[in-house]
Order: structure tokens, then C-alpha cells, then sequence
């Protein structure tokens, strides 16, 4: 099936240090991927779409220039916290869509990088 | 409306008994949609989706049932065994490419 990896899968590091976490699929091109949030014992939280060559889309609410998200291949999205406060600790997570019709395949998730700024 | 920030409901369920994850959906337009299977530490993994011109699909174990009158969907796991452990979340597609994930619900099974 189809494998989505998440890299570095747990960070900890010092407030005001930028933080960059990949998100690759192994075999399949992904010309969509997303970056979610996850706070503890609650949903996943839709922070951005990544498209493949162009700008991503950020949801409401969402400080583009906090997280930039870069997707430079079909295979790779890269998600940069920069300057990362303790608010910023959380559970990333990314996935990846199939290239394909639009809205009918589902997403393939990576296993989340924890973040913790001290 | 909008389900993120609410806490996650739990169910319990005994080993070897039947487990119905209940979910529902806002968007009337939303033609897709897809269970996620999520434990501890880790990120969701497929389980199991259904089209909107289906009402029933079945799998390995699970089945989902889509009620598109009443905007419902829901997961019924066969025999749940203490792997099924997780918290499920139910998802739709209701745009161009965008996913929405449901509050979730934790399932307990019970030796």
C-alpha cells in the first residue's frame, strides 16, 4: 500500500530555534500533500494544502510565515516552524494524496513528528 | 458545525462483541468519505471509505453504513479484538481536495 514518512519523528529543542520536518511518499507521486495539527485527545486540525510547485494554501488562522511549507518534488513537502515558541508544541502531521480524480481517493498519513519547544 | 476542540467521546466494548463507531457529517455536498484508524502516537491509517452513491461497504471485518438523509455515517467492527483499540475518526470530502475530520471516538475493548 501506499507508505507516507514523516521525518524527524519526535524534535526537541530550545524557544526561538526553526524547525524543519519532511514528508515523503515512498512509492507513489503526490502532487497534494497536507499538514495537519493534532493537540492532545482531540482531531486533526487542517493547517495547509501543499501543491507541488506552487504556493501553499493556507487555512484560516494560520501564520504562513510562522509555517512555510515548501513542496519542491512529487514525492517531498517540507514543513519549517520557524522561530518556534512553546505554543508551537504539538503533534505535526502530514499526508499525501495518490495523483488522481480529484476528492475520491483517500489521504495517506505519515506518523507525526512531536515538537516540543522548551 | 464545527468539531474541532471538542474532547473525544469513548466507547467500551467487550472482546469478541460487535463495535458501531457513530459520526456525523455537515456537508450535504460532501461525495467521499473515509474511517481512519488512529493509536497512540501515530498517525491515522486508512480503514475503510464509501462513495456517496453507496449506502453500505464492506471490508475485512468493518462495514460502513452512509445515511445521507440525516448526514450519518458510521463504522461496525465484527468480533472487535484488543488491537482494534484506537481512536476512530470518520472524514469528508466535501471540496476540490479538502478533508474534514471528524471530533473522533475512542474505543476501549475490554479483555
Amino acid at each position: 500500500g501506499a507508505v507516507v514518512s514523516q521525518h524527524p519523528s519526535r524534535v526537541i529543542c530550545k524557544s526561538g530555534t526553526s524547525v524543519k520536518i519532511e514528508c515523503r511518499s515512498l512509492d507513489f507521486q503526490a502532487t497534494t500533500m497536507f499538514w495537519y495539527r493534532q493537540f492532545p485527545k482531540k482531531s486533526l486540525m487542517l493547517m495547509a494544502t501543499s501543491n507541488e510547485g506552487s504556493k501553499a494554501t493556507y487555512e484560516q488562522g494560520v501564520e504562513k510565515d510562522k509555517f512555510l511549507i515548501n513542496h519542491a518534488s512529487l514525492t517531498l513537502s517540507t514543513l519549517t516552524v520557524t522561530s518556534a515558541h512553546p505554543e508551537d508544541s504539538s503533534f505535526y502531521i502530514c499526508s499525501a494524496r495518490e495523483s488522481g480524480p480529484t476528492g475520491g481517493q483517500p489521504q495517506h498519513f505519515g506518523d507525526g513528528t512531536r515538537l516540543s519547544i522548551l | 458545525g464545527e468539531s474541532v476542540g471538542l474532547h473525544l467521546p469513548t466507547l467500551s466494548v467487550q472482546e469478541g462483541d460487535n463495535s458501531i463507531i457513530n459520526c456525523a457529517y455537515s456537508n450535504s455536498a460532501s461525495d467521499y468519505f473515509i474511517w481512519y484508524k488512529q493509536e497512540s502516537g501515530k498517525g491515522p491509517q486508512f480503514i475503510i471509505d464509501i462513495r456517496s452513491n453507496m449506502d453500505k461497504r464492506q471490508g475485512q471485518r468493518v462495514t460502513v453504513l452512509l445515511n445521507k438523509t440525516v448526514k450519518h455515517l458510521s463504522l461496525q467492527i465484527a468480533a472487535t479484538q484488543p488491537g482494534d483499540s484506537a481512536v476512530y475518526f470518520c472524514a469528508e470530502n466535501g471540496g476540490y481536495q479538502k478533508v474534514t475530520f471528524g471530533i473522533g471516538t475512542k474505543l476501549q475493548v475490554i479483555p
